[in-house]
């Protein structure tokens, strides 16, 4: 069984461009979440999909930051346009299972590392 | 900020050696997980512990719960060059998870 997959692995930019992260889950998962992880700090949570419904945009930074999830397949991250603090790693996680106080184990991606000059 | 932090941020030992790595975290939870991160890979799960556990082990993995003191210890015993990597606790209440600062493991042969 195939893993989750990101692409591209790493994205080298100029400010003001647009870039598009994509991430394809694992197989019949219906959760999906992106984090990212800026300039060596934490891992911080940006989005959650349940299909292709946002269950949760609460850590989205900003509005120059658009996630989709067509069909509830893979999902993309568009930045646009970008800014130098945009830069770190992006992961892309699936999950089976939702709900509180049950099991919710997230597979990583291996992250895109978006770099803005 | 609700990220928690872990200690220590580095960690270098030998071979043969136990690796402890502590957690706070700052919010409630339904459970508390770790992950392993080797170097440009993703994030590897490693164990679960829910909220009203206070101790499991996988393998060579012992990982204790004070949910008093909203805190997490990861315990590697018997260290091996291959667990050499950064660990991550992450708290969850939600769905989402909320991570701790990481500790960077350095395992010498």
């Amino acid at each position: 069984e195939a893993g989750v997959t990101q692409f591209p692995s790493h994205s080298v930019i100029e400010k003001g461009q647009t870039v598009t992260l994509r991430c394809d889950p694992i197989s019949g998962h219906d959760n999906l979440y992106w984090y990212r992880r800026v300039m060596g700090k934490e891992i911080k949570f940006l989005l959650h999909f349940v299909k292709e419904s946002k269950q949760d945009e609460s850590g989205m930074p900003n509005n120059r930051f658009l996630a989709e999830r067509t069909g509830g397949t893979y999902s993309t991250l568009k930045v646009q346009p970008a800014e130098l603090e945009d830069s770190g790693v992006y992961f892309c996680a699936s999950s089976h299972k939702i709900g509180t106080g049950a099991k919710n184990i997230q597979y990583f991606g291996a992250g895109t590392r978006l770099s803005v000059l | 900020s609700q990220q928690g932090e872990e200690d220590p941020q580095a960690l270098s030992i030998q071979e043969g050696e136990n690796a402890t790595m502590n957690c706070s975290y700052k919010t409630s939870i339904n459970n508390l997980q770790w992950y392993r991160q080797n170097s440009g890979r993703g994030l590897v799960h490693l164990i679960l512990i829910r909220s009203n556990e206070r101790e499991k082990h996988s393998g060579r993995l012992r990982v204790t719960l004070d949910t008093s003191k909203k805190s997490s210890s990861l315990l590697i015993t018997a260290s091996r060059a291959a667990d050499t990597a950064s660990y991550f606790c992450a708290s969850a209440w939600t769905d989402k998870l909320i991570f701790g600062t990481g500790t960077r493991l350095q395992v010498f042969p």
